[in-house]
């Protein structure tokens, strides 16, 4: 069974670098086509982030482009997010995510509270 | 981006009555080389991650109940829940995955009346 768990430093500083790490467990990180971040705001909605193929190929929303980056390291079989530039805005829960079985998000990690706060 | 937009915002229904959600996408997610709707439906808890319930726009995940059903294509589907249980209180939203970014409708919240 596949699973996801994303972890961080926790609180970041306005204007610092949030950076998260999805370890997948379970089976390798190159048996899906993709991985995801997701992020939620306390009492929103869901917003895609962007994903990454296993050969490394990135596709990111235009609203965050500027600002993100995702990496794979195959060997410890994780991915990584780093929101650079941060604000009270990227505020949420992040969760990792994969349309493992299927081309949708079947499988989602347990999400992770990131707090921007001076 | 594919602005997806569902209604109503919230809704209460009584312990086995039918529950509606509608979901609108600002353009057609129907992949005609494969005829295919990109459209997905999730639940989602407390506290927890979304869950998928649906995919191609009416294919049931495994394990869902078959009291939740998914219909529509296009640009206009439906979420429909035959017989509310008080374990379907939730948020739900609908997905398109027919381009990126990936967008989410803004989220139904089902109550128990």
């Amino acid at each position: 069974q596949v699973q996801l768990q994303e972890s961080g430093p926790g609180p970041v500083k306005p204007s610092g670098t949030l950076s998260l790490t999805c370890a997948v467990s379970g089976a390798s990180i190159s048996s899906s086509n993709s991985w995801t971040w997701i992020r939620q705001p306390p009492g929103k909605g869901l917003e895609w982030i962007g994903e990454i193929y296993h050969s490394g190929n990135t596709n990111y929303n235009p609203s965050l482009k500027s600002r993100v980056t995702i990496s794979i390291d195959k060997s410890k079989n994780q991915f990584s997010l780093k929101v650079t530039s941060v604000t009270a805005a990227d505020t949420a829960v992040y969760y990792c995510a994969s349309p493992y079985d299927r081309e949708v998000f079947d499988i989602w990690g347990q999400g992770t509270m990131v707090t921007v706060s001076s | 981006d594919i602005v997806m937009t569902q209604s109503p915002d919230s809704l209460a229904v009584s312990l086995g009555e039918r529950a509606t959600i509608n979901c609108k996408s600002s353009q057609s997610v129907l992949y005609t080389s494969n005829n295919k709707d990109h459209l997905a439906w999730y639940q989602q808890k407390p506290g927890q991650p979304p869950k998928l319930l649906i995919y191609w726009a009416s294919i049931r995940e495994t394990g869902v109940p078959d009291r939740f059903s998914g219909s529509g294509s296009g640009t206009d589907f439906t979420l429909t829940i035959s017989s509310l249980q008080a374990e379907d209180v939730a948020v739900y939203y609908c997905q398109q995955y027919y381009s990126t970014p990936r967008t989410f409708g803004q989220g139904t919240k089902v109550e128990i009346k």
